[in-house]
């Protein structure tokens, strides 16, 4: 399976926009690129997702590097709900299951 | 909004017993999944089901482990004979469609502590 690289933490503060980075550079053409979070003590919670162009849905935007090598996350305006660790997941057909790497860490300062 | 919800949020057993974690996913999905999270460690997968059937499943999800979905609505997971690693959070999600582009829900999750 493709792997992807995140930072460990990424620091920001109230109210301005986030953007979480995501390498992914043995992406295969089929893969399809999710974001998922995980807010302190719950489950995990879709995102969004992007296969090549970006997508805006009400939580994020994704922007997708041409090359698909890269992705970023955009939170618009950040709030301190939005702190909770932030996973990208590569996935293709033959995949049902999520493989989860180490996310990165949000945290907001008020 | 549908949600997916988990029973008990948290269970305590002793090692060598049997537990059934419960979960009820969201109506109309066909796709329902396992997974866990040893504290302070990464999400692990376990176990998928598709159409009353495993569709796949990881190196963890050995023979003490079987899911089954008894009538239209549970979804559940049981470990015949505990052991103190199995101690983790579980959390159950399901989708309405196939990967690779839709979302999994997740439940809340149950703690399962075993002594």
């Amino acid at each position: 399976d493709a792997k992807t690289t995140q930072p460990n933490s990424m620091e920001s503060n109230e109210e301005e926009p986030v953007h979480l980075p995501c390498n992914h550079s043995t992406i295969s053409g089929t893969d399809y690129i999710h974001w998922y979070r995980q807010l302190p003590s719950q489950g995990p919670e879709y995102v969004i997702h992007g296969l090549t162009s970006n997508v805006n849905n009400r939580m994020a935007s994704l922007a997708i590097a041409e090359d698909r090598k890269s992705s970023t996350l955009i939170l618009h305006r950040a709030t301190l709900r939005d702190a909770a660790v932030y996973y990208c997941i590569l996935r293709t057909y033959s995949n049902y299951q999520l493989i989860w790497g180490a996310g990165t860490k949000l945290i907001i300062k008020p | 909004e549908p949600e997916v919800t988990q029973t008990p949020s948290h269970q305590v057993t002793q090692m060598g017993q049997e537990v059934i974690l419960r979960c009820v996913p969201i109506s109309n999905h066909l796709y329902f999944y396992w997974y866990r999270q040893i504290l302070g460690q990464k999400v692990e997968f376990l176990v998928s089901f598709y159409n009353n059937e495993i569709s796949e499943k990881s190196e963890i999800f050995d023979d003490q482990f079987s899911v089954e979905r008894p009538d239209g609505s549970n979804f559940t997971l049981k470990i015949r004979s505990t052991k103190l690693e199995d101690s983790a959070m579980y959390f159950c999600a399901s989708s309405e469609a196939l990967p690779p582009g839709n979302e999994q829900f997740f439940g809340p999750g149950t703690r399962l502590t075993v002594l």
